[in-house]
């Protein structure tokens, strides 16, 4: 059973409109993570968190909002969708403790378009 | 500015030669370096992973070497089989309580048969 999903598995939307992007994960974590990934950048963090009820902006912010209502639970928010926001959006989990269970867990993305 | 790079961009290898793929980083601070691999259309998972306590991990085919004076570390993968075709990202966390990994650009490998 997959322990990281993400709602939905793709969309597209359209400039101007707003998106949001859900995350849900089983494996007990504190910590989760927010990507997009484009052809040439690698994985650029956008938001993350390592409690309900707050999140951390990451390195790539600017255009987005991140919601953890529970521990299970973290959404992206893109309130203007631009067509530089077109990307795939990972989702991912860690313990972040620093020992041994530092490995991140990743849901099989979002593939987003912006028209 | 870019902390972590990989070299190079891509590479390609016969099957049974051994791939080397390239990653340096700047901040000192960094305290956990794990590899990455992501298959097309898939997510990406944690390959092998090393903290600066070592200069060598290995796990089957795929050991990387580091080294912490000049700030670089190796995966290199032996034997390579197609099945290796994939990008590889490499990784750095900061030391302290912040769990974040700052990613490599990735290196795309292709194993030809």
């Amino acid at each position: 059973e997959a322990a990281v999903t993400q709602s939905p598995r793709s969309k597209v939307a359209v400039t101007g409109g707003k998106v949001t992007l859900s995350c849900h994960q089983t494996n007990n974590h504190d910590y989760m993570y927010w990507y997009r990934q484009d052809t040439g950048h690698g994985l650029r963090l956008i938001h993350y968190s390592y409690v309900a009820d707050s999140t951390e902006k990451g390195d790539i912010p600017d255009g987005y909002k991140a919601s953890r209502p529970s521990q299970e639970n973290f959404s992206l928010i893109l309130e203007l969708a631009s067509l530089s926001q077109t990307a795939v959006y990972f989702c991912a989990s860690s313990d972040g403790l620093g020992g041994r269970e530092d490995t991140q867990y990743f849901g099989p993305g979002t593939r987003l378009l912006v028209l | 500015q870019q902390q972590v790079r990989q070299s190079p961009q891509s590479l390609t290898v016969w099957e049974g030669e051994t791939a080397i793929l390239n990653c340096s980083y700047e901040d000192s601070t960094f305290d956990y370096f794990p590899w990455y691999w992501q298959f097309p259309r898939e997510s990406p998972a944690l390959l092998i992973a090393i903290r600066p306590v070592s200069n060598k991990k290995e796990d089957g085919r795929f050991t990387i070497f580091f080294n912490k004076r000049e700030k670089k570390l190796s995966l290199h993968i032996t034997d390579s089989q197609p099945g290796d075709s994939a990008t590889y990202f490499c990784a750095a966390r900061a030391g302290g309580s912040n769990a974040k990994l700052t990613f490599g650009k990735g290196t795309k490998l292709s194993v030809k048969s």
